[in-house]
């Protein structure tokens, strides 16, 4: 299974867009790339899925590289309403069972 | 129902008890999972099911964790003689099959507390 790696943290300000990086070198042919949001108390929720080059959505968009090693959720414009825990996930297709999160990355939007 | 369904919602145990936590997963889901978030932490997988093949265990953190899953629906998790580190909220998610592109959708949880 890929082993992702995400920043632990970051800091932004209304309306500012925030990049977030995650790393999965191992990451083999059939694996996607999905990214959730889960705020306190809550369950985490899918936000966009990827597996090549750039994916857009309502929310956010998904850069993903060419050797697709990483990989950036992009969220435009952030409100106090994104201040939550974004995790990366990279699960593979045949046996995409044990579906492992990594650490997340917290993100504090700042008035 | 229209979305993952997880009771009890909160539960406040002793410690030695059993517990058993339910999963109603997405109608016509047939990959279910479970996993373990303590307070400020990650998401720790604990088991996963997939239609009638034996289920992947590999997460569950000791013999005091147990799950099942009847009909191919429903999903028990049981934790006997609970511990006080078994406190945490315990996620359930479900998706239409055991493959990278599909969406898992998690219930809203069920926060356990030993004492």
């Amino acid at each position: 299974l890929a082993k992702t790696t995400q920043p632990i943290s970051m800091d932004s300000y209304e309306g500012q867009e925030v990049n977030i990086t995650c790393s999965h070198n191992n990451i083999a042919t059939n694996d996607y790339i999905t990214w959730y949001q889960q705020f306190p108390s809550q369950g985490p929720r899918f936000i966009i899925q990827g597996y090549k080059t750039k994916v857009t959505n309502e929310v956010a968009s998904l850069f993903i590289p060419a050797d697709r090693k990483s990989s950036t959720l992009s969220l435009p414009r952030v409100s106090l309403s994104d201040t939550a825990v974004y995790y990366c996930l990279v699960a593979r297709g045949a046996a995409g069972n044990k579906l492992t999160f990594g650490g997340g990355t917290r993100v504090l939007v700042k008035p | 129902g229209a979305g993952v369904s997880q009771s009890p919602s909160n539960k406040v145990t002793e410690k030695g008890k059993d517990v058993e936590l339910r999963c109603d997963p997405i109608s016509g889901h047939t990959a279910l999972y479970w996993y373990r978030q303590s307070l400020g932490q990650g998401l720790e997988f604990l088991i996963y099911f997939q239609g009638n093949s034996a289920p992947d265990k590999s997460g569950l953190p000791s013999d005091r964790f147990s799950a099942e899953r009847t009909g191919g629906s429903v999903s028990t998790l049981t934790i006997q003689r609970t511990q006080q580190e078994d406190s945490a909220v315990y996620l359930c998610a479900s998706s239409f099959g055991g493959t990278a592109g599909n969406t898992i959708y998690f219930g809203e949880g069920s926060w356990l507390t030993v004492v």
